[in-house]
């Protein structure tokens, strides 16, 4: 089946640090990679959604200065947090769209990002 | 605007029992439904989906009914199992970005 990673499962971070989240396809090619947050005992919030080659399209709200993505290939992109603060704890995952159309989104195991 | 509702935050069903999940969306455009099961400080795992131009789809334990007329669908689990113990998110597509029920928590009891 179709496997996405997640890199690292958990960081604890110090505020004012950045810390990057890997996100790969492992044994397919994603054109597009979309990234979510979840909050305590919520539903999954889209980020971002990130096509390989091109600039990232953020969801209102989300700071595209401060989550910085990057989607240098078919199967890696990153999530970047750039000078985290305590708020910006929480678990985040990617998903990766298969090439070819299918509407179905295969998940990474999610990181846990606790900034101190 | 919440354009999918999952309406029960939480289900309780005795083992070996029917599980029965529900998901109202409001936007009729939507053409193609899916549901995915979570453990905690996991990932989403992909369950089922369904296509509007059916009207079911079954997987071994898992069915999918779809309603278009009563923007309604369905995840039934049958028998349930302990390892169905998880929270179960319905969404639809649109213009290539999943539209995301708030879950239901499942819980199968022994």
């Amino acid at each position: 089946g179709a496997v996405v990673s997640q890199h690292p499962s958990r960081v604890i971070c110090k505020s004012g640090t950045s810390v990057k989240i890997e996100c790969r396809s492992l044994d397919f090619q994603a054109t597009t990679m979309f990234w979510y947050r979840q909050f305590p005992k919520k539903s999954l919030m889209l980020m971002a959604t990130s096509n390989e080659g091109s600039k990232a399209t953020y969801e209102q709200g989300v700071e595209k200065d401060k989550f910085l993505i990057n989607h240098a290939s078919l199967t890696l992109s990153t999530l970047t947090v750039t000078s985290a603060h305590p708020e910006d704890s929480s678990f985040y995952i990617c998903s990766a769209m298969l090439a070819g159309g299918s509407y179905e989104q295969y998940f990474g195991p999610g990181t846990r990002l606790t900034v101190t | 605007d919440q354009q999918v509702k999952q309406n029960s935050p939480s289900l309780s069903v005795q083992e070996g029992r029917i599980s029965i999940l529900n998901c109202d969306y409001t936007n009729s455009m939507f053409d193609y439904f899916l549901w995915y099961k979570k453990y905690p400080a996991e990932g989403p795992t992909f369950l089922i989906s369904i296509s509007s131009i059916k009207d079911k789809n079954e997987d071994g334990r898992f069915t999918v009914f779809l309603n278009k007329s009563a923007k309604h669908l369905s995840l039934h689990i049958v028998p349930s199992q302990p390892g169905d113990s998880a929270v179960y998110f319905c969404a639809a597509y649109s213009n290539y970005q999943l539209i995301w029920g708030a879950g239901t928590k499942l819980i199968i009891k022994p």
